[in-house]
């Protein structure tokens, strides 16, 4: 089944600069990339996705690349603020299947003032 | 927006007792899962659920696990008997397309604490 790696267990930036967090995926039927955001004591909200048939994403702050060649997939956050920090998800959902989303680690996001 | 609402947030039992996990998803949503997160990292997948079956399941949803939602009422997860290795939290997730089409909301989690 699908495998998601996710990079980076921890990183710091601050306030300002950009962040970057990558990951890597085994299946190359997956075709959907989303990304959650996790606060202290919460569930996961989803924060941008992107999609097979594109490499580039971007909504307001947050951008992601997609290399399907690579199966490698990041997401950006430029001007990074304070309540950036959180942890962060990357996912993918394998084509094979429409029931499943499979999770990397996550990666704990902390922007310092 | 849409909120995914679990109860209870927080169980202790003793192992071997049976507990049941509630979730009250996204009213027009079709899609439920049930998501193990422990130490506050890794995602795991258990299950989802849709037209009223398991329509796939991870190795970790062992047989004393089941999933129901009689009557479009709560989504539950029950665990029967508990085990040591079964304490973590639990999250609840809805959609209304599967994982290839859009988002899943999640609930804030059950922790459950097995003694």
């Amino acid at each position: 089944g699908e495998k998601v790696e996710q990079h980076e267990s921890t990183l710091s930036v601050r306030e300002g600069d950009s962040a970057v967090i990558n990951c890597t995926y085994t299946d190359t039927a997956s075709s959907y990339f989303p990304w959650y955001k996790q606060e202290a004591g919460k569930g996961l909200h989803f924060v941008i996705d992107i999609r097979s048939n594109v490499d580039r994403k971007q909504s307001q702050r947050l951008i992601v690349l997609l290399d399907k060649k690579a199966k490698r997939f990041s997401l950006h956050i430029t001007a990074t603020q304070p309540e950036d920090s959180a942890i962060y998800f990357c996912a993918a959902s394998s084509g094979g299947s429409n029931y499943k989303l499979t999770f990397g680690k996550g990666t704990l996001l902390t922007v310092t003032p | 927006g849409p909120k995914v609402l679990q109860i209870p947030s927080h169980q202790i039992i003793d192992m071997g007792q049976m507990v049941t996990l509630n979730c009250d998803p996204v009213s027009n949503h079709l899609y439920f899962y049930w998501y193990k997160q422990i130490l506050g990292q890794q995602m795991e997948f258990l299950v989802n659920f849709y037209n009223g079956k398991v329509m796939e399941k991870s190795k970790l949803f062992k047989d004393q696990f089941s999933v129901e939602r009689p009557d479009g009422s709560y989504f539950t997860l029950k665990i029967q008997p508990t085990a040591l290795e079964d304490s973590a939290v639990y999250f609840c997730a809805s959609s209304l397309w599967g994982t290839n089409t859009g988002q899943l909301y999640f609930g804030e989690g059950s922790k459950l604490t097995v003694l």
